[in-house]
């Protein structure tokens, strides 16, 4: 168990709608990342956030978009959902490191959600 | 970034150490060499990373070549558990690129009984 949690488990949604997938880090750490794995694309990063600001963006589409509460728990928003949107989504969560260098904080999974867009 | 390449799949057999390589030949002086693995779908699991030493946790060990061109990671006595896909990514500490994980396509270790 890493210590991070996500929800829901499983989704299952029509084509053009709206999903929203939750992530709580693990305690004390302060940053979230967003990654998606499909089938013919692998894991990809999506976004990250840093105390409740978007830190750095990846392939993430323009109808994705996330946020970081106050309580640092972090949501996904999928809009005008696609077959293609069918993925497994991860978050993972770090501490921020002392003097910038994210590169040697070591990123914590969730168990993931499996979204499927009919 | 660096890119890494794994072999596809290996096996091993139960209680034997399994020996996982991965090739980097072009990692620069600040990238770490990150381990994760995944077992069927489950989110990814840390396991080990280093920068130049050789590192060693309860998991595993990280064997990293003096020109640190490639790295190996041993699991010493492997179990049915460790049946997952294993993925070798180097990470430069510093720099824009740093927050991100660049997943390849991992080694399928499959551990026999």
């Amino acid at each position: 168990d890493s210590g991070v949690t996500q929800t829901p488990k499983h989704l299952i949604t029509a084509t053009g709608q709206r999903v929203t997938l939750r992530c709580s880090p693990r305690s004390g750490d302060l940053s979230v990342y967003w990654y998606q794995q499909s089938l013919d694309q692998g894991l990809q990063f999506l976004i990250q956030y840093y105390n409740g600001e978007e830190r750095a963006k990846g392939n993430i589409l323009e109808r994705f978009s996330a946020q970081q509460f106050p309580d640092l728990h972090s949501e996904l928003n999928l809009s005008s959902l696609e077959l293609g949107d069918s993925a497994l989504y991860f978050c993972a969560s770090s501490v921020a490191p002392d003097r910038g260098g994210w590169g040697k904080e070591t990123q914590y999974f969730g168990p993931g959600t499996r979204l499927l867009v009919l | 970034d660096a890119k890494t390449t794994q072999p596809p799949s290996m096996d091993c057999a139960e209680g034997r150490a399994a020996n996982l390589p991965c090739n980097h030949s072009t990692i620069s002086g600040n990238e770490y060499v990150y381990w994760y693995r995944q077992i069927h779908s489950q989110g990814p699991q840390y396991i080990i990373h280093g920068l130049k030493n050789n590192e060693t946790n309860e998991m595993a060990s990280l064997i990293i070549t003096e020109d640190r061109k490639s790295s190996t990671l041993i699991l010493p006595h492997a179990t049915l558990r460790d049946t997952a896909v294993y993925y070798c990514i180097v990470r430069p500490a510093y720099g824009g690129a740093t927050n991100k994980l660049i997943f390849g396509t991992g080694t399928l270790l499959a551990v026999q009984p």
